[in-house]
């Protein structure tokens, strides 16, 4: 597809089980971005990919959380033992490259709800 | 820190009526400044941008304005339609010292409902 596509759309977890969230970005687009979106809040920036290199994660809120993007294209995020705090929206977006100006696209979010 | 303040929603409105959505940020240097839409069932989609003081960023007749002597970048469209209906969202991309990635801080989101 053209745009940014996200699996799953919706997760149901159980407490204390892992998931994984994928995130295709559009191709040939070097940046890739995680974002978290909590109910009725704004989306809070996690971790930042140049190509495969993991540039930023200092959003990451703990150490169960780990992403990657090993050949520089498909991300995953990993939440590991999830805790009901973890429910939130999260978003993916990619852009051409970095820079203050150039355009995110996003994808529409995996819904995550821990149990 | 950078951070970005709306207005409190929601914000209910008949068509044809005058939008304003207030923005405010805080920001080393000189950021971008953007508004994102959300509309039902879709995901973030950019509706305008502005990257230096006194720009205007115009589309889909809305409206922002980037005011460095007030740090605001409020949304504004002279008669809203039913299908304006969305979540909206001010953001920024810090670029303190011309170096930046484009990592986006986000407001806390504005739901607009336009009423025929």
């Amino acid at each position: 597809g053209a745009g940014v596509s996200q699996s799953p759309r919706y997760k149901v977890a159980k407490r204390g089980q892992d998931v994984a969230l994928r995130c295709d970005p559009i191709s040939g687009h070097v940046s890739l971005f995680w974002y978290q979106q909590a109910l009725g809040q704004g989306p809070e920036f996690l971790t930042y990919f140049q190509n495969e290199a993991q540039l930023d994660k200092s959003g990451l809120p703990s150490d169960r959380f780990f992403a990657e993007r090993p050949e520089g294209s498909v991300s995953t995020l990993k939440i590991q033992r999830t805790q009901q705090e973890d429910s939130a929206v999260y978003l993916c977006a990619s852009s051409l490259g970095p820079g203050p100006n150039t355009e995110a696209f996003f994808g529409q979010g995996t819904r995550l709800t821990v149990v | 820190g950078n951070s970005v303040t709306q207005m409190e929603g929601p914000v209910t409105l008949s068509e044809e009526a005058f939008l304003t959505i207030n923005c405010t940020y805080t920001a080393t240097g000189y950021p971008s400044l953007f508004w994102y839409v959300q509309y039902p069932g879709e995901g973030l989609q950019l509706l305008l941008k502005a990257t230096k003081a006194d720009d205007k960023g115009s589309n889909k007749g809305f409206e922002a304005t980037y005011r460095k002597e007030t740090t605001s970048f409020h949304l504004e469209k002279g008669s809203v339609q039913v299908s304006d209906s969305a979540v909206y969202f001010c953001a920024l991309i810090a670029n303190a010292g011309g170096t930046s990635y484009g990592k986006l801080t986000f407001g806390q989101g504005t739901i607009l409902t336009v009423h025929p």
